[in-house]
């Protein structure tokens, strides 16, 4: 079964609107962590936002913000007024195990397109 | 800012040849891996080193080694290059404090195998 499922593999949005874009996940660990990452055309990957799997708040960074539903397994990147250098690749991402055993599990992502 | 380079950033070789990509940080990381990716399956776990010496299997380790002799360096090896390893090679490391939980990426390393 994949650990992480990104549902969406692109997305077109308006200049200004917001967006959500989707993340499920599957874990039995009690203690991981959800991340999203920005892989614009120039192939770096930016960090953007980290949830704990005890968080009781969501995250938030500027303008984006981590919408975690735990009984769901959903991590769902919501991003407020989109602008046009947000099109790009978006990964969610799961860190699982404990110090010394840590892993990272990717979703296959989303392409997001900002449309003037 | 992590700190880490990546090289070569882009190499071509030929399918048979071996071929060393190197990894190093200059922030005394314990923690390093080595991640691919391909269109459609995102970044996907080669290896990984938890200090000198430690290092361990991911989910697609078949085809390529490590080694880690410093704190600073950590190397992927494809023994025997293959045109399926042809990919992007991201090296990260890891950081845990309480003002940051992350993972900080390399620039990459586009490789083609022909």
């Amino acid at each position: 079964a994949q650990k992480i499922t990104q549902t969406q593999p692109g997305m077109f949005v308006q200049e200004k609107e917001a967006v959500t874009l989707d993340c499920t996940y599957d874990t039995s660990d009690p203690s991981y962590g959800l991340f999203w990452y920005k892989q614009p055309s120039s192939g770096e990957m930016i960090f953007l936002i980290y949830q704990g799997s005890y968080d009781q708040q969501n995250a938030t960074e500027g303008r984006y913000s981590l919408n975690f539903q735990k009984a769901r397994k959903s991590a769902n990147l919501v991003i407020s007024a989109s602008q046009l250098g947000d099109s790009a690749m978006y990964f969610c991402a799961m860190r699982e195990g404990n110090f010394g055993n840590e892993k990272l599990t990717f979703g296959t992502g989303t392409r997001l397109t900002i449309i003037p | 800012d992590a700190g880490i380079t990546q090289s070569p950033r882009h190499k071509v070789t030929e399918t048979g040849t071996p071929v060393t990509l190197r990894c190093h940080q200059t922030e005394n990381h314990r923690y390093m891996y080595w991640y691919r990716q391909d269109p459609g399956h995102g970044l996907r776990l080669i290896h990984y080193s938890y200090g000198v010496k430690d290092t361990d299997k991911g989910e697609v380790s078949d085809g390529y080694s490590v080694s880690r002799s410093k704190t600073e360096d950590f190397l992927l090896t494809l023994e025997s290059a293959t045109s399926s390893q042809t990919s992007v090679y991201f090296c990260a490391i890891s950081e845990f404090s309480q003002s940051n939980y992350g993972y900080t990426f390399g620039s990459g390393t586009r490789l083609t195998v022909v």
